[in-house]
């Protein structure tokens, strides 16, 4: 399973964009590149899911260049309660086979 | 529909004792997987479960076991706790084979050894 890379934190505030950028230069022609967030306290909680260029939801998007070395979770207009953890999985598959790999994931402290 | 149910929630074992983890799911997934989480760090793969009867090892399997007899239930067995295995341990189930879709995740077991 591809290793991947992410900044360990960022700040923001109220309203802005938010883009946290990964890497994954080991990822394999079958891997899906997954987000999850997590709350204290709480187990991750599924964000987007994509293999190529770009996907969009009802809370977040994500970017994926032709390479796919990397991606970039954007987060549009972020609240207070935007502040959590986020992680970046690579894994074989679409559903990872259940074996999924965290690595120290991004803390987003959002800011009034 | 509950999703991924997990008991305990809070658990104190003392050193050498052994007890075991509940996570139930109700969404027929074919897939089921157990993390620990230490305090600052991400989850850990322990064992994960592609289908009853199928279980295999993850990161960090030494001193736990898994069986999956059922595709609704994989429980997580500490053989001898020691202090090293306090941590919070989630469970998660996805659907299959072939299939895009997310995990998703118990609320999770705050476990002490003491």
């Amino acid at each position: 399973l591809a290793k991947t890379t992410q900044p360990i934190s960022m700040d923001s505030y109220e309203g802005q964009e938010v883009n946290i950028t990964c890497s994954h230069n080991n990822i394999a022609t079958n891997d899906y590149i997954t987000w999850y967030q997590q709350f204290p306290s709480q187990g991750p909680r599924f964000i987007i899911q994509g293999y190529k260029t770009k996907v969009t939801n009802e809370v977040a998007s994500l970017f994926i260049p032709a390479d796919r070395k990397s991606s970039t979770l954007s987060l549009p207009r972020v609240s207070l309660s935007d502040t959590a953890v986020y992680y970046c999985l690579v894994g074989d598959g679409p559903s990872n086979t259940g074996k999924l790999i965290f690595g120290q994931g991004t803390t987003l402290q959002v800011k009034p | 529909n509950a999703g991924v149910t997990q008991t305990p929630k809070f658990q104190v074992l003392k050193t050498g004792q052994s007890m075991t983890l509940q996570c139930a799911q109700d969404m027929n997934h074919e897939y089921m997987s157990w993390y620990r989480q230490d305090p600052g760090m991400g989850l850990r793969l322990i064992h994960y479960s592609v289908g009853a009867g199928i279980t295999d090892q993850g990161e960090v399997p030494n001193g736990y076991n898994v069986s999956r007899s059922t595709t609704e239930d994989f429980p997580l067995r500490l053989l001898s706790a020691a202090p090293s295995q306090t941590s919070v341990y989630f469970c998660a189930s996805s659907g299959g084979q072939g299939v895009v879709t997310e995990a998703f995740f118990g609320q999770g077991t705050r476990l002490t050894v003491v």
